[in-house]
């Protein structure tokens, strides 16, 4: 599975677009990109998944570059409750297994 | 709530104990992972079951094995505890249809289980 790589920490403004960003240079053809995030010792929570195309759903957007080598999560209004640490993780899903590797994520604080 | 359920909510033991942790996938569902999360190591994945056989292994120690029951509940078995033991321990499911290859096939997390080996 290709590696991930995410700003440790970053800031927002309650109400602004957190934008997320995700190196992942060596993804390959087949693999996902997925975004889950934490927060506080809650379980993951699952936000949005793409392969090539950008998707959007009710949490957030996702914008993979042309060449699948990065990402953007945009969360479009953060509120508090945003404060989490979000994942981006790739890999080849489907299939037999579809076990998810955490990486160290980027913790989003979100301020009033 | 993601409809997984974990219990307990809270464990406290002491080293050299055997432990059982058991978890509820959502309904339907046929896979279960157990991942365990140390302030140390972050999130690693264990093991998956997918409806009653193991189907991938991650860091999991010796010490500790799991298995799915017919129900499709599991129950992770963590024995002769050390210190370095204690961590959260989520259980997430998923749809997963075994070998057709699915995609929007996102997990579901448990709130987990903390335990504490003193």
């Amino acid at each position: 599975d290709a590696k991930t790589t995410q700003p440790p920490s970053m800031d927002c403004a309650e109400g602004r677009a957190a934008n997320l960003p995700c190196n992942h240079s060596t993804i390959s053809g087949n693999e996902y990109v997925y975004w889950y995030r934490q927060i506080h010792s809650q379980g993951p929570q699952y936000i949005i998944h793409g392969l090539k195309n950008n998707e959007t759903n009710e949490m957030a957007s996702l914008i993979i570059t042309e060449d699948r080598k990065s990402s953007t999560l945009i969360l479009p209004h953060a509120t508090l409750r945003d404060t989490a640490v979000y994942y981006c993780i790739v890999g080849r899903f489907g299939g037999a297994t579809n076990k998810l590797i955490f990486g160290t994520g980027t913790l989003l604080a979100v301020q009033p | 709530d993601s409809g997984v359920t974990q219990t307990p909510k809270h464990l406290i033991t002491a080293t050299g104990q055997r432990v059982t942790l058991r978890c509820s996938p959502r309904s339907g569902d046929l896979s279960v992972y157990w991942y365990q999360q140390s302030l140390d190591q972050g999130l690693q994945f264990l093991i998956q079951y997918y409806n009653g056989e193991e189907r991938a292994k991650g860091n999991i120690l010796e010490r500790f094995s799991a298995q799915q029951f017919p129900d499709l509940h599991s129950e992770l078995n963590l024995s002769s505890l050390e210190l370095g033991d204690s961590a959260l321990y989520f259980c997430a499911s998923s749809a997963n249809q075994g070998v057709r290859e699915v995609t929007g096939n996102e997990q579901f997390f448990g709130p987990g289980t903390r335990l504490t080996v003193l």
